[in-house]
């Protein structure tokens, strides 16, 4: 029972445009929502988090939305660099157990 | 780098074998977590220890069972190996509290292939 759903398993976005992955959640208690990124041979790093108190959280390039009473979550960077292509993974939870997706695989295009 | 250290790299054993993977968390992270990424799966939650005591379980089989010493590393220990136990095993951990919330760190993961 897949808690955490990345529908998206691949994008691809030219350099400088917007990228935007998406990731739905079924559990109305998960009350922290994290994105990580993963480069092939490396575990998952830390990218952007956002509790459920909030609906947009910013650093830098990076935005997450929330939208709580569609169980949705968005990562947007703008712009896209070819140094961001990797797997994304979303991650919702509350406490110490979260539920990851399975990824979506990010190319940004020179 | 994370400074989360995993070995070994790459695991390969036959079904029915014992393996032990081994997780070095963070210096001063006292807490460490163990993950599972099968093909085409997300991460799946294993286990956390917080300083030597076990503090959250997920789906992980009876078969697994894992540990954390005094000086703070970790070991998962899968056994009775079967097929479907292939796949990406990921250590990470986290800060001082163990509490929620807090930012975990994996490893490069230790990849192991039962034939």
């Amino acid at each position: 029972d897949q808690q955490v759903k990345q529908n998206s398993p691949s994008l691809s976005v030219q350099e400088g445009r917007i990228s935007i992955l998406n990731c739905d959640y079924t559990n109305s208690m998960f009350d922290y929502f994290l994105w990580y990124k993963k480069y092939p041979a490396e575990g998952p790093t830390f990218l952007i988090s956002i509790s459920s108190i909030k609906d947009k959280n910013e650093d830098g390039r990076f935005t997450v939305f929330l939208n709580k009473s569609a169980k949705h979550l968005s990562l947007h960077i703008v712009p896209s660099q070819p140094g961001d292509s990797a797997v994304y993974f979303c991650a919702a939870g509350t406490g110490n157990q979260f539920y990851f997706g399975t990824g979506t695989s990010l190319t940004v295009i020179p | 780098d994370s400074g989360v250290t995993q070995t070994p790299k790459h695991l390969i054993t036959a079904t029915g074998q014992r393996v032990t993977l081994r997780c070095s968390p963070r210096s001063g992270d006292l807490s460490v977590y163990w993950y599972q990424q099968s093909l085409d799966q997300g991460l799946q939650f294993l286990i956390q220890y917080y300083n030597g005591e076990e503090r959250a379980k997920g789906n992980i089989l009876e078969r697994f069972s894992a540990q954390q010493f005094p000086d703070l590393h970790s070991e998962l220990n899968l056994s009775s190996l079967e097929l479907g136990d292939s796949a990406l095993y990921f250590c990470a951990s986290s800060g001082y509290s163990g509490g929620a919330y807090e930012t975990q760190y994996f490893g490069p993961g230790t990849r192991l292939l039962v034939l």
